[in-house]
């Protein structure tokens, strides 16, 4: 049983780049959630997809935008990359819009310079 | 919206010493409770979790955390932890039957065990 994987594992990209970040979900797993993990602190929620739609949003500018596609694999895009963007982005998976319990891909780490 | 506090940011302990994380978290809305593990420079295992049903709940690991909804605390304990056991510990809630999943975590706890 195939757990969630992301790609790459670690990118280096300068500021004002962009960037896009790749989320295999789980076998069975429909709905996929990215999420930001800073530097010493814990994850915090950038948004979902589920049928191919953006369904929920944390407090991130527009600068952060994804998509889903129709295999559910899912792509995380951020533009004009800034300094503060250094981080892990982890990818999580669950079973339907709403499923209680979310698995984690391994990340990907971005340093921005 | 919810919030977790995890109120240690750092817990040394002996090897096999017991071990307790302390979680709690606030919400207007009944939430589903969820501890996870990061051992360094991977991603977020699940821990445990809990949904509903009994308040104590386990992993296969030896873990064990009690939902206390009258002091909104999800505390983790370990009665003898293992040099493995070395990793950072995040709680993390959502609410029930609301609109999607989404998870807020709290700041993490670092356990470090010493041989």
């Amino acid at each position: 049983d195939a757990g969630v994987t992301q790609s790459p594992t670690h990118l280096i990209k300068t500021r004002g780049q962009q960037v896009t970040l790749r989320c295999s979900p789980k076998s069975g797993h429909d709905t996929v959630s990215w999420y930001q993990q800073a530097l010493g602190q814990g994850p915090q929620f950038i948004f979902q997809y589920y049928e191919e739609e953006e369904r929920q949003r944390g407090n991130f500018p527009d600068r952060f935008s994804g998509h889903q596609f129709p295999n559910y694999s899912s792509e995380l895009n951020v533009n004009a990359l800034l300094l503060g963007d250094s981080a892990l982005y982890l990818c999580a998976s669950s079973q339907g819009w709403g499923g209680e319990t979310q698995y984690f891909g391994p990340g990907t780490r971005l340093l921005v310079l | 919206a919810q919030s977790v506090t995890q109120l240690d940011s750092q817990v040394p302990v002996f090897e096999e010493a017991p071990v307790e994380l302390r979680c709690n978290y606030s919400s207007s809305v009944s939430v589903y409770l969820f501890w996870y593990v990061q051992y360094p420079n991977q991603g977020l295992q699940l821990l445990l979790k809990y949904l509903s049903g009994s308040t104590l709940v386990e992993s296969i690991n030896g873990f064990e955390a009690e939902f206390n909804k009258s002091q909104t605390s999800f505390h983790l304990r370990k009665p003898s932890v293992h040099i493995s056991d070395t990793a950072e510990y995040f709680c993390a809630v959502s609410g029930v039957k609301a609109a999607g999943n989404k998870l807020t975590f709290g700041g993490g706890t670092r356990v470090l065990v010493k041989p």
